[in-house]
């Protein structure tokens, strides 16, 4: 158990439609990430935050957002969905700002979009 | 930014026999390169990181090797056991991407009994 929480643990959904995924980092943890994991595809990084604040960006759509509330558990909100969008999200959390220490997993989300 | 290429994709190896995936990276500057382990249904897990000021790590049946010079690493499993089966991610570092990590494509290693 990494101490990251995430749910819920699967979604299905039709396109078109808003789905939330939410995460709660290890106690402690400042920083948390999300990834997306595509079938047969690698972890493809979204979005960062920081103690509330978005630090970095990646891939990220515009239909996606995210945020981080005061107690530090985070949202991602995926909008007007399309097929492509399944996929498994991943939540991640470390102590530390950057990424060079341990990034500790949930065990993911996952989406299906019919 | 950076880009993680790795290799091979899948491998099979025979329970006992040692397994190595590659994987290389384009940003000179990176300066931290972490593997990790995703089990069927579980979210990836760090198994072993080198930094790069360090050529070499070993723990048990696991070493990471760095070569800088070639912006190429490789992950080391002897005596594989079934256990081992499972996705295997190579990741890289650098301050100059704030620290963001950048994941390989992942490699499915299934131990044969």
């Amino acid at each position: 158990d990494s101490g990251v929480t995430q749910t819920p643990k699967h979604l299905i959904t039709a396109t078109g439609q808003r789905v939330t995924l939410r995460c709660s980092p290890r106690s402690g943890d400042l920083s948390v990430y999300w990834y997306q994991q595509s079938l047969d595809q690698g972890l493809q990084f979204l979005i960062q935050y920081y103690n509330g604040e978005e630090r970095a960006k990646g891939n990220i759509l515009e239909r996606f957002s995210a945020q981080q509330f005061p107690d530090l558990h985070s949202e991602l909100n995926l909008s007007s969905l399309e097929l492509g969008d399944s996929a498994l999200y991943f939540c991640a959390s470390s102590v530390s700002l950057g990424s060079t220490g341990e990034l500790f997993f949930g065990e993911g989300s996952r989406l299906t979009v019919l | 930014g950076e880009n993680v290429e790795q290799h091979p994709s899948t491998l099979s190896v025979q329970e006992g026999d040692s397994a190595v995936i590659k994987c290389t990276y384009s940003d000179s500057a990176s300066n931290y390169f972490p593997w990790y382990k995703q089990e069927l249904g579980k979210g990836p897990q760090l198994i072993i990181d080198i930094r790069s000021n360090v050529g070499e790590k070993k723990d048990q049946r696991i070493a990471v090797t760095l070569n800088k010079t070639a912006k190429h690493f490789s992950l080391h499993i002897t005596e594989t056991q079934p256990e081992d089966s499972a996705v295997y991610f190579c990741a890289a570092s650098t301050a100059s991407n704030d620290y963001k990590l950048s994941f390989g494509a992942g490699t499915t290693v299934t131990v044969r009994a």
